[in-house]
């Protein structure tokens, strides 16, 4: 069973910045992973398919790459909605997470 | 646009049961299959159980195998998921999603808003 790995596990930047958070498989999953964001109280929402896709009405500052076993969800300029917590997905298996937080 | 809402949540003691449905409105006519997802309190995201829509084809997660049964009714556009025998550990938010893709990549595109089991004497 294939295991994800998300770093850091919070991390604290201003609004304006560039987020990086990454994701690593215990195995090569060529680009079959998709990024979650989840805000406080809510359901999480699909950010990113099959690593570099964005999903319907996600804006332009988030962004994915990679493939194999390493892969990164990047987002350009941080804005205050986006501090939330974010997982990667592969099939039945979610990461642990990476929580956002404002500096 | 698809939407899910979830119901049938709420306070059981260890050992009983409960019935959770989700209900989808709107573009349902390409969804192929559905899972259940679940997130304990302040914890990540764990996947349940799917389902396709056909019912032809369900799958569990190892901890609730025997225990959970997930079905669907199309002609409802409905999602449920049985749960007996009901452990404390089985306290979560549990969301109804639907899935795209196929059996190497798939992914989650829409989720419900979530209904709340807890599970305690």
């Amino acid at each position: 069973e294939i295991v994800l790995t998300q770093s850091p596990a919070t991390l604290s930047l201003s609004p304006g910045e560039r987020a990086t958070l990454s994701c690593r498989a215990s195995q090569s999953i060529n680009t079959y992973l998709a990024w979650y964001q989840q805000r406080r109280g809510q359901a999480p929402r699909l950010l990113i398919h099959d690593a570099s896709n964005r999903a319907t009405g996600i804006p332009v500052r988030f962004s994915g790459s990679g493939s194999g076993t390493d892969f990164t969800l990047t987002i350009s300029s941080l804005e205050p909605e986006d501090f939330a917590v974010y997982y990667c997905q592969q099939r039945k298996t979610f990461g642990q997470g990476t929580r956002l937080e404002i500096k | 646009e698809v939407q899910l809402v979830e119901s049938g949540g709420g306070l059981v003691q260890p050992g009983e049961s409960l019935r959770l449905s989700c209900v989808a409105s709107g573009f349902t006519f390409n969804i192929n299959w559905m899972s259940w997802v679940r997130q304990a309190p302040g914890k990540g995201l764990e996947w349940v159980a799917n389902i396709q829509r056909d019912g032809s084809a369900g799958f569990y997660v190892d901890s609730v195998k025997g225990r959970f049964t997930i079905s669907e009714d199309s002609a409802k556009s409905s999602l449920y998921l049985q749960m007996n025998s009901l452990r404390a550990e089985d306290t979560a938010v549990y969301y109804c999603a639907t899935e795209t893709g196929n059996s190497n990549s798939y992914y989650f595109d829409n989720w419900g808003q979530g209904t709340l089991v807890t599970v305690s004497s």
